[in-house]
């Protein structure tokens, strides 16, 4: 594999509920990040991981969102009492180490109905 | 509040022409700037990165920084109909690793 894989690639939930979204990033990147894009939106930062550590939780909006990383490969991020503010996709992004470029996955669309 | 600003668009050019995307950034510490292309339904794709004033070429795309304006553009010679699309500019401070984005400008090239 050799770009940021994510799943599913679509994901469609009820309101309350709560969801998983999973990002595999490329071999050997250090540096992980998470943002979302609503509907006609820009991206917004969510997280930031070096290794399994978050160095950076700043964007994440409420406490119903968190993340965790395993080691320097897969990235979970969980939304808790899904509301429909939610709806989005949602991009992991890897790089080589911080501060380089940076390669986005195919995104997870999810939908809060 | 660190911004990035780009015009919305639509900027339409005929098939041919040269495409000029701008980009202005509000951090004066800024140190690394990237554009990204974002096909409709699709995640973005990084086509350029530039760290030094002046110009960088990468075939058809030609990226321009000029950190004194706080200004960062990027030219698409011999505009295709397939370079349609939304351009993202990114950049990123030097007190993080996260990437601002712009809202992105939409082009369309016409056949």
């Amino acid at each position: 594999g050799a770009g940021v894989s994510q799943s599913p690639s679509n994901k469609v939930t009820e309101k309350g509920k709560d969801v998983e979204l999973r990002c595999d990033p490329i071999s050997g990147h250090t540096a992980l990040y998470w943002y979302r894009q609503r509907l006609g939106q820009g991206l917004e930062f969510l997280i930031y991981f070096q290794g399994n550590s978050a160095p950076d939780k700043s964007g994440l909006p409420s406490d119903r969102f968190s993340a965790e990383r395993t080691g320097e490969s897969v990235s979970t991020l969980t939304i808790q009492r899904t509301q429909q503010e939610d709806s989005a996709v949602y991009l992991c992004a890897s790089s080589l180490e911080p501060y380089n470029e940076q390669f986005f996955g195919p995104g997870t669309r999810l939908t809060v109905l | 509040q660190k911004e990035v600003e780009q015009n919305s668009g639509p900027l339409s050019v005929p098939e041919g022409a040269i495409a000029s995307l701008n980009c202005t950034y509000s951090d004066r510490v800024s140190q690394s700037f990237f554009w990204y292309r974002q096909y409709s339904g699709k995640s973005p794709e990084l086509i350029m990165s530039i760290y030094s004033n002046g110009d960088k070429e990468d075939g058809r795309f030609t990226a321009q920084l000029n950190k004194a304006s706080q200004y960062v553009s990027l030219l698409i010679r011999d505009s295709q109909p397939s370079d349609s699309a939304t351009y993202l500019c990114a950049v990123l401070h030097q007190a993080g690793t996260a990437l601002i984005f712009g809202k992105g400008t939409t082009l369309s090239v016409s056949s």
